[in-house]
């Protein structure tokens, strides 16, 4: 199976911070990623597919970049209601995995 | 409104059985590819298994922690998709969530899980 590695596992940021979340696979994947935000007793939301594609509806402050082993999500300006735990999932091939999780927390 | 919910959660005792159900609506529910996944407490997503559509067969894939104990059925009349679960153990403890599969048609590309039901939560516990 693919194993997915987020860093950090969780960090504190402020309203209007510009935030970065790194997700790396251990082979490559070409840019078969996806991101999800999960607040929590909820369920994940989707946010980013083929690694830089932003799903409908999603704010065009996130964004992703990546492909091969090493991927990237950013929030140009955090908002309140992004602090989360976010995820990256790779589903380039079966077994689908996901990263372990990177918390954002309030400074 | 597209909708996806399960239920079917419960406490069982270990070693014991259990069926969830995910009921879809909004949606063409035979088009899709659908997913069974699930989170421990506090812990991280766990993909479980893909029933493909039925262009593709109702094609199944399972995780290696669930497969020979689970098994993943639909009934595209009803809507429905199954998580059926069998033998189970105290870590098989979550919540269980079922997620649509984002599909581009064509030769078919599944991509991540664009809709998710708000989970039903199993206990297994003596």
């Amino acid at each position: 199976a693919i194993r997915m590695t987020q860093s950090p596992s969780s960090f504190s940021a402020s309203t209007g911070d510009r935030v970065t979340i790194t997700c790396r696979a251990s082979q490559d994947i070409r840019n078969s990623l996806a991101w999800y935000q999960q607040k929590p007793g909820k369920a994940p939301e989707f946010l980013i597919f083929a690694a830089s594609t932003l799903q409908s509806g999603v704010p065009s402050r996130f964004s992703g970049s990546g492909s091969g082993t090493d991927f990237t999500l950013t929030i140009s300006s955090l908002q309140s209601e992004d602090f989360a735990t976010y995820y990256c999932q790779q589903y380039y091939s079966y077994p689908v995995t996901f990263g372990q999780g990177t918390k954002v927390e309030i400074k | 409104e597209v909708q996806v919910v399960e239920s079917g959660g419960g406490l069982v005792q270990p070693g014991g059985s259990l069926r969830l159900s995910c009921v879809v609506s909004g949606f063409t529910f035979s088009d899709h590819y659908m997913d069974w996944l699930r989170q421990a407490p506090g812990e991280g997503l766990e993909w479980l298994g893909r029933s493909r559509n039925k262009a593709n067969s109702y094609t199944t894939e399972y995780a290696a922690s669930v497969k020979g104990r689970f098994t993943i059925s639909r009934d595209d009349s009803k809507n429905s998709l199954y998580l059926q679960m069998n033998s189970l153990k105290a870590e098989d403890t979550a919540v269980y969530f079922c997620a649509r599969v984002q599909l581009k048609l064509g030769p078919p590309v599944a991509y991540g899980m664009d809709v998710w039901g708000q989970g039903t939560t199993v206990t297994v516990s003596s």
